[in-house]
């Protein structure tokens, strides 16, 4: 699977947006890119999914740039339950299986 | 619907002993993995089950065991304790088909053991 860079950590004022990157450029043609992000002490939470569109749901857009080397995850208006570890990651389409591998992640903090 | 769900939350264990923990898959979801979170290693993948036979197998040494049952329940077990086993256990569902339309991954509030 394709390895993802991002940065170890961000703060975002509360109700403004958050822009969270994301560096695949290895990422290969059939490779999807998932976002879940996890809240201390819970389990990650499934956040949004693409291949190369723009996508977007009642959480957030998910921006992938045309040569779907980066993407970015948008959260349009952030509230203090906003505030946890953001994952990407890279997802063959052809995988069935659950076996995904996660990076580090992007501590969000979200500011009053 | 109900979500991945998982039990026990909580348990204190003892080096050299013994330990299973369970999950109840989304309904209609075949697929179930297990994975361990440390502060040291992050979140690893331990293994995977479909249809009652194991599909994928992280790194882990053969302490480290799982089974599933014809309702798709999992369970995990993790023999001789050590130490370095305290950590959140997460269990993950999703039907498990090939292709990604519908085939999301979710994941269960975990089990926090630790081994004393």
């Amino acid at each position: 699977d394709a390895k993802t860079t991002q940065p170890t950590s961000m703060d975002c004022a509360e109700g403004r947006a958050a822009n969270l990157p994301c560096n695949h450029s290895t990422i290969s043609g059939n490779e999807y890119v998932y976002w879940y992000r996890q809240i201390h002490s819970q389990g990650p939470q499934y956040i949004i999914h693409g291949l190369k569109n723009n996508e977007t749901n009642e959480m957030a857009s998910l921006i992938i740039t045309e040569d779907r080397k980066s993407s970015t995850l948008i959260l349009p208006h952030a509230t203090l339950r906003d505030t946890a570890v953001y994952y990407c990651i890279v997802r063959p389409a052809n995988n069935a299986g659950n076996m995904l591998t996660f990076g580090g992640g992007t501590r969000l903090m979200v500011k009053p | 619907k109900a979500g991945v769900t998982q039990t026990p939350r909580y348990l204190i264990k003892t080096r050299g002993q013994q330990v299973t923990l369970s999950c109840s898959p989304i309904s209609g979801h075949r697929s179930v993995s297990w994975y361990q979170q440390t502060p040291g290693q992050g979140l690893q993948f331990l293994f995977e089950y479909f249809s009652e036979t194991q599909r994928n197998k992280g790194n882990f040494p053969g302490r480290f065991s799982g089974r599933q049952f014809s309702n798709s329940r999992s369970e995990m077990n993790v023999s001789t304790l050590e130490l370095g086993d305290s950590a959140l256990y997460l269990c993950a569902s999703s039907r498990g088909d090939r292709g990604h339309s519908g085939n999301t991954i979710y994941f269960g509030e975990g089990s926090w053991l630790t081994v004393v």
